[in-house]
């Protein structure tokens, strides 16, 4: 079966260092990989997206994420955390073919000042 | 331009009512998706438009969920009769024709909760 897992339910980082929020997949074919971000009574953002080419990518508010083939993993990072970065963090995958997303269950984070 | 438009954003029914969900997606956008998210779990895909045609309906839980893209534009999304497991935010999505590189744009989701 397709399907995406984020290991963390929720991450604790201090403001101003640097930030991990974990993503594995197990789909078909070449996917297309995402990272959303949702803010307490708002829709899903999107932060960023892996297509092809470099696997690191850049995406919105300094957030960027790192496609490695062979760990099927796709880690969204930040280099400084910031407390209005705290949020709920979805990686969502779409496999080969199809055009669907395959979504984790999120990953809370928590930036304390 | 305009996002992709949810209503309600929060809706309270009880057990054996029906309640329609709204998705106004963004204009042009032929590809119409719906999601939901039950009890903090992850984000599950229900459905997909293609303009007016269901492309993929794989995800529908079962009969009581019946959706409709009238026109290709705006979407509902009805249940009836509406049962306890079926609380949770559902989120509507757009994009582009077409698989390549395309974005989704998520609405603001529907919180529905049945009691």
């Amino acid at each position: 079966a397709q399907s995406v897992a984020q290991p963390e339910d929720q991450v604790n980082v201090a403001e101003g260092n640097p930030l991990t929020v974990k993503c594995t997949y197990s789909v078909s074919g070449n996917p297309y990989l995402f990272w959303y971000v949702q803010y307490p009574n708002r829709g899903l953002q999107f932060l960023l997206k892996y297509i092809t080419g470099d696997n690191l990518v850049k995406g919105s508010y300094g957030f960027e994420a790192e496609f490695n083939k062979s760990q099927t993993s796709f880690h969204l990072k930040k280099p400084s955390a910031l407390v209005s970065d705290s949020a709920l963090y979805f990686c969502a995958v779409r496999p080969g073919g199809y055009n669907k997303l395959i979504f984790g269950a999120g990953t809370r984070l928590a930036v304390h000042p | 331009e305009a996002g992709v438009t949810q209503f309600p954003s929060h809706s309270v029914i009880e057990k054996g009512q029906t309640v329609t969900l709204r998705c106004d997606p963004i204009s042009g956008h032929d590809n119409l998706y719906w999601y939901r998210r039950v009890m903090g779990k992850e984000i599950k895909f229900l459905l997909h438009f293609v303009k007016e045609s269901k492309q993929d309906e794989s995800g529908m839980p079962n009969n009581r969920f019946l959706a409709e893209r009238t026109g290709g534009t705006y979407s509902t999304l009805k249940v009836q009769p509406a049962e306890l497991e079926d609380s949770g935010v559902y989120f509507c999505a757009s994009s582009l024709a077409g698989l390549r590189g395309q974005s989704y744009t998520f609405g603001s989701g529907t919180r529905l909760t049945v009691v």
